[in-house]
């Protein structure tokens, strides 16, 4: 059964400051992995989705990398800033269909 | 704009009365919708996923009797808590996919369930 933590589970920064969220997962049979976004009693939006096949994906601030042999994946935000606090989760789908295995995400906060 | 419609967003009810969750498809017709569930700061679990036309695929020990998915046409899946109890409160989040196999999925903003 795949299992998904992300760590820190928490993390505050001022702003400014470039940071790394760290997602493992136990299964490297994967399809993609993909890191949301959610914001306190609302619904997932997708930030930077990464296929098996790929090491990395960009966009704007935010880079997220993929190493499947190890079950790491890593998203990268530089430049933080006070709008990007929110708790961001990532997912791993499964190769034999669309299930989605979801971390416990991590809380940031970037402090003005 | 919003792919994915949910409702209502926040409820609150007695003890053992039923709630039903609606999620709706704007952009496209869903073949297939899921329905996660969401204790506080933990992560989605999912709960079933559901085929237009068809019964719904329960994970482990997800109750079928107890959370009654109907997915009657490509843009609408509702979800009923029969007889809540105060176990059953948590946050639901549906989301919705064209096709089936590996296709994006798009995420309602969800719906908080508070039972007294």
């Amino acid at each position: 059964k795949q299992e998904v933590t992300q760590i820190p589970a928490a993390l505050s920064v001022p702003e400014g400051e470039n940071l790394v969220l760290n997602c493992s997962f136990t299964d490297s049979a994967i399809y993609n992995l993909q890191w949301f976004r959610q914001d306190p009693g609302k619904g997932l939006t997708s930030l930077l989705l990464i296929q098996s096949s790929q090491r990395e994906q960009t966009s704007g601030r935010l880079n997220a990398s993929l190493d499947k042999s190890s079950g790491r994946s890593t998203l990268y935000i530089a430049a933080s800033q006070p709008g990007d606090s929110a708790t961001y989760l990532c997912a791993v789908e499964e190769t034999s269909g669309s299930r989605l295995t979801f971390g416990e995400g991590t809380q940031l906060t970037v402090n003005p | 704009g919003a792919v994915v419609s949910q409702h209502p967003s926040w409820v609150i009810c007695k003890s053992g009365t039923s709630v039903k969750i609606e999620c709706r498809s704007l952009d496209f017709q869903a073949t297939t919708m899921f329905w996660y569930r969401q204790f506080p700061k933990q992560s989605l679990m999912l709960m079933a996923t559901s085929n237009e036309g068809s019964k719904a695929t329960y994970e482990q020990g997800v109750e079928k009797d107890k959370f009654l998915i109907n997915h009657a046409s490509l843009t609408l899946s509702t979800l009923t808590v029969t007889s809540a109890h105060p176990e059953d409160s948590s946050f639901y989040i549906c989301s919705v996919q064209r096709g089936q196999g590996h296709k994006p999925q798009h995420f309602g903003d969800g719906t908080r369930l508070s039972i007294l």
